[in-house]
């Protein structure tokens, strides 16, 4: 059972503009929510994270929106430049005591920024 | 560049082999995860250790196994091998044991033929 649903699978979109990258989860519980970037070959980067009592985060070109009564979280990036074309997954992290946790990925969608 | 280390970068074998996958987390990280990336199943959590002690356990099919070390640099140890087994395998490490902030290698490319 997919515990973060993430859409759309691919996009492509015209460099300057924008990429809008949709996640929605279950589990209200969830208490951090990371995006991660991955490059071909490469292994998946932080981007940028989210923590439930914040509805918006911006860093540079990147900002997450988050609802929590929707139970939904976007991925917006501004201005997209070529050098944007990755793979983004978005996650969702519930942390319990002890150091135990749930970690869901979504399922990725692959960005192509054209110039 | 991440400093999480894993090799080999790419691995060919054959069907009903055995191969092992090696990881070094970052320096001072205590956790390692493995996981699967195949390109309709996303990233699949395979399994975690925190401290040399297993964490937590995902996906991960009873012929894979794994360990961390003293040394924290952890194995990932593939059995019986199918084509369906054919993936990317990453490693990530993180400072505590919650999953958090993951710092995840460049991958190892294992194509069974």
């Amino acid at each position: 059972q997919q515990q973060v649903k993430q859409s759309p699978q691919s996009l492509i979109v015209q460099k300057g503009g924008i990429s809008i990258i949709n996640c929605a989860y279950e589990n209200t519980a969830f208490d951090y929510f990371p995006w991660y970037q991955q490059f071909p070959g490469k292994g998946p980067a932080l981007l940028i994270a989210i923590r439930p009592d914040v509805s918006e985060k911006k860093e540079g070109r990147f900002t997450i929106s988050f609802n929590k009564s929707a139970k939904q979280f976007s991925l917006h990036i501004m201005d997209s430049q070529p050098g944007d074309s990755a793979t983004y997954f978005c996650a969702a992290t519930l942390f319990l005591r002890s150091n135990d946790y749930k970690l869901s990925f979504g399922a990725g969608t692959t960005v192509t920024v054209r110039a | 560049d991440s400093g999480v280390t894993q090799t080999p970068k790419h691995l060919i074998t054959a069907t009903g082999q055995r191969v092992t996958l090696r990881c070094s987390p970052r320096s001072g990280d205590l956790s390692v995860y493995w996981y699967q990336q195949s390109l309709d199943q996303g990233l699949q959590f395979l399994i975690q250790y925190y401290n040399g002690e297993e964490r937590a356990k995902g996906n991960i099919l009873e012929r894979f196994s794994a360990q961390q070390f003293p040394d924290l640099h952890s194995e990932l140890n593939l059995s019986s091998l199918e084509l369906g087994d054919s993936a990317l395998y990453f490693c990530a490490s993180s400072v505590g044991g919650a999953g958090e902030k993951l710092f995840f290698g460049s991958g190892t490319q294992l194509s069974v033929l």
